[in-house]
């Protein structure tokens, strides 16, 4: 089955410290990966995405993504959080059913602590 | 404002009342997603259109839920017959259907059920 996973409820991390969100997937073919974060009370945000080239991705608010494609993951991360970083982050994969439909993870939630 | 908007942002209503809830796209955007989303999850697939076909429903959808997008703008979700377990945060989401298909989510309806 076509499933992604983070294993991690939640992460806290001290303002300045280097952040690592984890994801990893079970898709067949190539996946498309995709990191959201949603902010209390909102719609999920656009953070990131891995179509194919380069492991590592650089997306928005100074996020980065790793690909490892060996052990199916994608971790976020981040050299050095801040406390309005904090907020809940999706994992997320494009799979073919046929048609096509995208599969979030249950989610993590980060707490930036000053 | 050219993000996806979603009416009403809340929504309280009493067991057995019909509900509808109304997506607006990102304008050039031809496809369309419709998410349901409860606490401490990620959001779950409902149904998606490219224009104004439905291509997929999930599983999840019960004949009590249907969703429209006349004319491949805007989009409509019904539920009739509302049960307490159709709270949730019902989210709307639209594309460029290109590959990766990145989805821009909007802020959600969130749906009481007394």
């Amino acid at each position: 089955a076509q499933s992604v996973a983070q294993p991690e409820d939640q992460v806290n991390v001290a303002e300045g410290n280097p952040l690592t969100v984890k994801c990893t997937y079970s898709v067949s073919g190539n996946p498309y990966l995709f990191w959201y974060v949603q902010y209390p009370n909102r719609g999920l945000q656009f953070l990131l995405k891995y179509i194919t080239g380069d492991n590592l991705v650089k997306g928005s608010y100074g996020f980065e993504a790793e690909f490892n494609k060996s052990q199916t993951s994608f971790h976020l991360k981040k050299p050095s959080a801040l406390v309005s970083d904090s907020a809940l982050y999706f994992c997320a994969v494009r799979v073919n059913t046929g048609g096509f439909k995208t599969i979030f993870g249950a989610g993590t939630r980060l707490f930036v602590k000053a | 404002d050219t993000g996806v908007s979603q009416n009403p942002r809340h929504k309280i209503t009493k067991r057995g009342q019909n509900v509808t809830f109304r997506c607006d796209p990102i304008s050039e955007h031809n496809r369309l997603y419709w998410y349901r989303q409860t606490l401490g999850q990620g959001p779950e697939f409902l149904t998606y259109f490219q224009n104004e076909a439905q291509l997929e429903k999930s599983r999840l959808l019960s004949d009590r839920f249907s969703a429209e997008r006349p004319k491949g703008s805007f989009s409509t979700l019904e539920i009739q017959r509302t049960e307490q377990g159709d709270s949730a945060m019902y989210l709307c989401a639209s594309s460029l259907g290109d590959p990766p298909d990145t989805q821009y989510f909007g802020p959600g309806t969130r749906l009481t059920v007394l």
